[in-house]
């Protein structure tokens, strides 16, 4: 049974600071991690995907990635109230389908 | 450029009826996938389609069927319905025929309650 974990939270952090995602994954051979943020009521939305180890960048988000450890990240600089969601981690073998963890609610207080 | 669009928004059934959900994917992709999502906790796959068949199935009854058709749009049937199929139902679309590793884009969803 492949499984996705991660903190429910919820993760509060102020305006302005550092809000640091985690998820650990059970299946060694997934080869695609992707980072989806949803509002209540709303459905996910793609933020970030990341598939070789390292970091990845785009805008305020860094994506971290450590497939020895099987471990993914994200990391949201200057954080915003309007940043408060549910962060989703979901993690693929390439073609086949997704499997989420259960989310980590972020609050950002300002 | 359209997004994954998902018709209804949301649906009232009861107990033991029959319900249909529809997707369009976004413009440029073939393949759909459909997820359950229950409140508060992340989405659980349904199946994908890919060239009007069936790919995968996560682990759902048979009363959860669904279908492709010729413009890569997809409808997803749920017989029998129970109090706990009561979710936010989620279309995904992404373009397997790319090569790419497989993004997905989710539609807005239909919110199904079954009192």
């Amino acid at each position: 049974q492949k499984e996705v974990e991660q903190n429910s939270g919820p993760l509060s952090v102020p305006e302005g600071a550092i809000a640091s995602l985690n998820c650990t994954y059970s299946d060694r051979v997934s080869q695609s991690f992707f980072w989806y943020r949803q509002y209540s009521g709303k459905s996910p939305e793609l933020i970030m995907s990341i598939y070789s180890n390292g970091d990845k960048e785009d805008g305020r988000f860094t994506a971290q990635l450590n497939k020895a450890s099987q471990y993914v990240s994200l990391l949201i600089r200057d954080s915003q109230p309007s940043d408060s969601a549910t962060y989703l981690c979901a993690v693929a073998n390439y073609g086949q389908n997704f499997v989420f963890g259960p989310g980590t609610r972020l609050s950002v207080l300002p | 450029d359209a997004g994954v669009t998902q018709s209804p928004t949301h649906l009232i059934k009861t107990r033991g009826q029959q319900v249909t959900l529809r997707c369009s994917p976004k413009s440029g992709h073939d393949t759909v996938s459909w997820y359950q999502q229950a409140l508060g906790q992340g989405p659980q796959f349904i199946f994908q389609y890919y060239e009007e068949e069936e790919r995968q199935r996560g682990n759902f009854p048979d009363r959860f069927s669904g279908h492709q058709f010729p413009n890569y749009s997809s409808e997803l049937n749920v017989n029998a319905l129970l109090l706990g199929d009561s979710a936010l139902y989620l279309c995904a679309s992404s373009p397997l025929t790319s090569g790419s590793y497989n993004e997905q884009f989710f539609g807005p969803g239909t919110r199904l309650t079954v009192l």
